[in-house]
């Protein structure tokens, strides 16, 4: 099956400091990328869509400029938090659309827990 | 917006059948997806209704009526393993994309 590959699965980061996540799609294209966020014990949450080769989507009220997203192949996303800070502190997982036509689900990269000290 | 509500938490004993409600707003409404999530793990899909109507997927069941903007997800035959937060997702079509929303997510807790 369609396996999205998530880097890394965990990272420690000083507050200032900026974190990088990458997402690739190991067995097929991924033409659009959905990064989420879920903080303990609540839902995932939106963040944005990316879409290769163009500008990602962001949901509402979250900085684009905070969280960098690109998506400059079909099989890598990348998700970078600059001048990380403790509230930044979350599960960060993307998904990515597999499939085409009427046939198609959504497959899961395994997140990354983000801490900010 | 949109939004998407569960109840937070339900319990059961094993063997036992179980219902998870939800109720939907939103526009440019696809289908109504099920996801089992365990603790500190990534959500894994269990069933996909487009059209009204029941699908069975093994212990899995999954309702939708697109009138009343409500589905459900029912699992059968309990096992302890099933302890898990169960979240339904919308696909949503937006400005000619489509994207998967989140619902507030049940958490399931299945005892002996």
């Amino acid at each position: 099956g369609a396996v999205v590959s998530q880097h890394p699965s965990r990272v420690i980061c000083k507050s200032g400091t900026s974190v990088k996540i990458e997402c690739r799609s190991l067995d097929f294209q991924a033409t659009t990328m959905f990064w989420y966020r879920q903080f303990p014990k609540q839902s995932l949450m939106l963040m944005a869509t990316s879409n290769e080769g163009s500008k990602a989507t962001y949901e509402q009220g979250v900085e684009k400029d905070k969280f960098l997203i690109n998506h400059a192949s079909l099989t890598l996303s990348t998700l970078t938090v600059t001048s990380a800070h403790p509230e930044d502190s979350s599960f960060y997982i993307c998904s990515a659309r597999v499939g085409q036509g009427w046939d198609y689900g959504y497959t899961f990269g395994s997140g990354t827990r983000l801490t900010v000290v | 917006g949109q939004s998407l509500e569960q109840p937070s938490e339900v319990t059961a004993v094993e063997g036992a059948i179980v219902q998870i409600n939800c109720t939907y707003q939103t526009s440019g409404f696809y289908g109504l997806s099920w996801y089992q999530q365990h603790d500190g793990g990534a959500p894994t899909f269990l069933s996909y209704n487009g059209l009204d109507g029941l699908e069975e997927t093994g212990r899995f069941s999954s309702f939708l009526s697109r009138s009343d903007s409500y589905g459900y997800l029912l699992l059968q035959e309990l096992q302890m393993k099933d302890s898990a937060s169960y979240f339904c997702a919308v696909i949503e079509e937006d400005t000619g994309f489509q994207k998967l929303v989140f619902g507030t997510g049940t958490r399931l807790l299945v005892s002996p």
